[in-house]
């Protein structure tokens, strides 16, 4: 059963990268059907889709936040990994891993998710 | 990006009432609208995909329906395990969630 893990540090400081990995256990991450995303939530706040990875490396970045982010995918170790630069308390939000069929499909399985708070 | 309104923000109801939530796209968004439940603590997990298909596994008392820009989901019969924040998600484009509704026991 394909399974999704996040990972990371839990506290990062103000103006500094937030840098998290999804591991997928019990699959494949090279499986071409999927692509693999970020959604964040702030706390007592609606979800908010991040952007999302193809096993080639194809991203598909939300506009407002893509000065800021990068992904990547490393097939050998089966992660997909995310880097957000320049955070501030407004980025404080639990982070998950999720997987969808294509840019126009719902997701359909997501990590347990992990907190990350930005505070100095 | 497209908007999604969802209503009412929250709800109260009791076991075996009817609930409809729905949810309201700024712009048509044809049937690529999906349903999601989050419990306390833990992930959303996809209850209803395109508008209307139940998920393998969803219990048959959620349905949905739609499209364009208007979208309900209903439950026909709430029972203790539903109660939850419901969202929906617009996959169209540039993926955006609804606000969330909860619903609460009365």
């Amino acid at each position: 059963q394909l399974q999704l893990q996040e990972s990371g540090p839990g506290l990062v400081k103000p103006s500094e990268t937030l840098s998290l990995t999804c591991t997928v256990s019990g699959g494949s991450i090279s499986d071409s059907f999927y692509y693999w995303g970020w959604i964040r939530q702030p706390p007592g706040q609606r979800l908010d889709w991040i952007g999302s990875i193809s096993y080639r490396g194809n991203t598909d970045l939300k506009p407002s936040l893509k000065s800021r982010v990068s992904m990547s995918v490393d097939t050998s170790k089966n992660q997909v990994s995310l880097n957000l630069s320049s955070v501030t308390a407004a980025d404080t939000a639990v982070y998950y891993c999720v997987r969808h069929l294509n840019s126009l499909a719902w997701f359909d399985l997501w990590g347990q998710g992990t907190l990350v708070t930005v505070s100095s | 990006d497209i908007q999604m309104t969802q209503s009412p923000s929250s709800l109260s109801a009791s076991v075996g009432d009817r609930v409809t939530i729905t949810c309201r796209a700024s712009q048509n968004i044809r049937t690529y609208l999906n349903w999601y439940q989050q419990k306390p603590g833990t992930a959303p997990q996809v209850l209803i995909y395109a508008a209307s298909t139940l998920q393998i596994g969803v219990p048959s008392r959620f349905s949905g329906s739609g499209s364009g820009t208007d979208f309900t989901l209903t439950i026909s019969s709430l029972q203790p395990e539903d109660f939850a924040t419901y969202y929906c998600q617009q996959s169209y484009n540039n993926p955006t969630f609804g606000g969330g509704t909860k619903v609460d026991i009365k």
